[in-house]
């Protein structure tokens, strides 16, 4: 059964600051990784999503990097700003079907 | 609209009640996904449709539990003799395609059984 684990589970910065988001999953075996962010009443929005053949997707000032033998990927978002705070999850697709599995999520707090 | 849409945004019942969850998707997506949120928890997939496929129910998590979507479009997620542990918020999210592709999620549905 995939497993998928999202850590810190909260993570507070000073604005400015470049940071990174740890995921991990414990079946490499996946078809694609999807992260995204969940803002209180607005549900989720899907930031990057890595095909299980690639290595890292970007957008902006956002990159995500997926590395399947060691069952882990990274989102970095480099100089943050209040507006990045969120709680940001991860979800891990193991094959070309409906079976998603989601990460807990990190809670993350942008300081002015 | 232009995005995925829920209704209510907030339903508080009573144990044992009957409740309806309706989801409208992105105009021309053709699958729609149900997902429930418990507090703490990550998201729990509950049923996917695609086009007039059958839909795929593994994920729900007991036989109180159904999903219709009608012409293809609006989708309700039924919760018959509701117990307290199936409060969450429950989000419903469309994709263009078969699954693979992004998905677009609504704002949820926050359900208390009190």
């Amino acid at each position: 059964k995939q497993e998928v684990t999202q850590i810190p589970a909260a993570l507070s910065v000073p604005e400015g600051e470049n940071l990174v988001l740890n995921c991990s999953f414990t079946d490499s075996a996946i078809y694609n990784l999807q992260w995204f962010r969940q803002d209180p009443g607005k549900g989720l929005t899907s930031l990057l999503l890595i095909q299980s053949s690639q290595r890292e997707q970007t957008s902006g000032r956002l990159n995500a990097s997926l590395d399947k033998s060691s069952g882990r990927s990274t989102l970095y978002i480099a100089a943050s700003q209040p507006g990045d705070s969120a709680t940001y999850l991860c979800a891990v697709r193991r094959g070309n079907n409906n079976d998603m599995r989601f990460g807990a999520g990190t809670r993350l707090t942008v300081k002015p | 609209g232009a995005g995925v849409s829920q209704s209510p945004s907030n339903k508080v019942t009573e144990k044992g009640k009957d409740v309806e969850l309706r989801c409208d998707p992105i105009s021309g997506h053709t699958a729609l996904y149900w997902y429930r949120q418990s507090l703490g928890q990550g998201l729990e997939f509950l049923i996917y449709f695609q086009g007039n496929s059958a839909p795929d129910k593994s994920g729900l998590p007991s036989d109180r539990f159904s999903a219709e979507r009608t012409g293809g479009s609006v989708s309700t997620l039924t919760i018959q003799r509701t117990q307290q542990e199936d409060s969450a918020v429950y989000l419903c999210a469309s994709s263009l395609g078969p699954s693979g592709n992004t998905q677009y999620f609504g704002p949820g549905t926050r359900l208390t059984v009190l």
